[in-house]
């Protein structure tokens, strides 16, 4: 099956700091990204949407300038969440559509990478 | 507004006996409608899908059931296992928004 990655699964920063999130597709190319966040015993909340070449789409309430997101190519995108703080802190997950899926809704989840704000 | 809802945070079932897990929609536009099954820091894997124009998909043990009229759909395990344990989540994707929203999630475990 398709496989996504993120690197790092895990990481602990200081408060005002920025930490950058990577997501490949590692053998697909995936023109749409997604990126997600849970918080504990939450379900999973959409966080934007991105397209290879273009600017990510935020869904309400989400900061585009705190969490800079970046789709460089047709198999990395990238979350970076700037002056972080403890609020942070939390599950980031990114999912993958393949640019030739066999059905639209078809996504593909790496497996998440869990950031702690100290 | 939580447009999916998964009403029941939790649920034990007994190893080899019938798992059901139920999701509600308000959202009459979603098109597909999708299960996921997630162990605690990894991402969720796919399970099975329908079409909300289907009313049952069947793959192996997994069997969804759909009713529009009741914006209600559910996920029967059969039989249950205790590898099965995991937290549920279901997914509805609409054509218009091209993007999931996700259930609250059930947290299912077997017992051996």
């Amino acid at each position: 099956g398709a496989v996504v990655s993120q690197h790092p699964s895990r990481v602990i920063c200081k408060s005002g700091t920025s930490v950058k999130i990577e997501c490949r597709s590692l053998d697909f190319q995936a023109t749409t990204m997604f990126w997600y966040r849970q918080f504990p015993k939450k379900s999973l909340m959409l966080m934007a949407t991105s397209n290879e070449g273009s600017k990510a789409t935020y869904e309400q309430g989400v900061e585009k300038d705190k969490f800079l997101i970046n789709h460089a190519s047709l198999t990395l995108s990238t979350l970076t969440v700037t002056s972080a703080h403890p609020e942070d802190s939390s599950f980031y997950i990114c999912s993958a559509s393949p640019s030739a899926g066999a059905v639209v809704y078809e996504q593909y989840f790496g497996p998440g990478t869990r950031l702690t704000v100290t | 507004d939580q447009q999916v809802k998964q009403n029941s945070p939790s649920l034990s079932v007994q190893e080899g006996r019938i798992s059901i897990l139920n999701c509600d929609y308000t959202n009459s536009m979603f098109d597909y409608f999708l299960w996921y099954k997630k162990y605690p820091a990894e991402g969720p894997t796919f399970l099975i899908s329908i079409s909300s124009i289907k009313d049952k998909n069947e793959d192996g043990r997994f069997t969804v059931f759909l009713n529009k009229s009741a914006k209600h759909l559910s996920l029967h395990i059969v039989p249950s296992q205790p590898g099965d344990s995991a937290v549920y989540f279901c997914a509805a994707w609409s054509s218009g928004t091209y993007k999931y929203i996700f259930g609250t999630g059930t947290r299912l475990k077997v017992l051996a």
